[in-house]
């Protein structure tokens, strides 16, 4: 049991519509990253926060954004959505230190149609 | 970028039987990490290797690293019918104190069968 949990776990929205994931990390975990797992792949790195501040940014748009609150709690927001935008989206969190692992939630499906 | 592979994609084995999953990743990597996920479920770490020769072991899975050669293996030993699920490697970058972002390959679809 990681402590990670995601809500909600299935969300289907239309084409355009804007959309809020969110994340409560495990207790004591300073930092949360977001991944977005397009069916058959590997996830892909969405954005990483470290103590409320962004930590570092992978390949999406600026319609991807992201808050972290100081209960560690975070979201995902998407504006404009795409069909492509269609996948599980998973948050990571994790205590910032050299050995330690990324915990992941269960995810959300997210469906664009 | 920093680019890894995973081969094979699809693995079908037969109970009892060995095999080893290979993952190449492109430029020198801080961390690398396995994780196995099953069907609509999340992201489980199975383990973080650090450093060059690091082997780790649990139950019927061993997972070496090999940071000259850019190359990890997961190695299954007899393998039994609950292994099957993807299995993913992955690897950070980061080279300061704060975890960085982890890229990873696109999964070996186990399936172990009587």
């Amino acid at each position: 049991e990681t402590g990670v949990t995601q809500s909600p776990t299935h969300l289907i929205k239309t084409r355009g519509q804007q959309v809020t994931l969110r994340c409560s990390s495990q207790s004591g975990h300073n930092t949360v990253s977001w991944y977005q797992q397009a069916l058959g792949q590997g996830p892909q790195f969405i954005f990483q926060y470290y103590r409320e501040e962004e930590n570092g940014r992978g390949n999406f748009p600026p319609r991807f954004s992201g808050l972290q609150f100081p209960n560690y709690s975070s979201e995902l927001n998407v504006n404009a959505l795409e069909l492509d935008d269609s996948a599980l989206y998973l948050c990571a969190s994790s205590w910032a230190g050299w050995t330690d692992t990324q915990y992941f939630g269960p995810g959300t499906r997210l469906t664009v149609l | 970028e920093l680019k890894v592979e995973q081969n094979p994609l699809f693995l079908s084995m037969q109970e009892g039987k060995n095999y080893t999953i290979y993952c190449n990743y492109s430029t020198t990597s801080d961390r690398l990490y396995w994780y196995r996920q099953d069907p609509g479920k999340s992201l489980e770490s199975l383990f973080v290797l650090l450093s060059n020769g690091a082997v780790k072991q649990e139950g019927r899975l061993m997972a070496s690293l090999d940071t000259k050669a850019r190359l990890s293996t997961l190695h299954i030993t007899a393998a039994v019918h609950d292994l099957s699920a993807t299995y993913f490697c992955a690897v950070d970058t980061n080279r300061g104190s704060t975890l960085g972002r982890l890229y990873f390959g696109r999964g070996t679809q186990l399936t172990v069968w009587p």
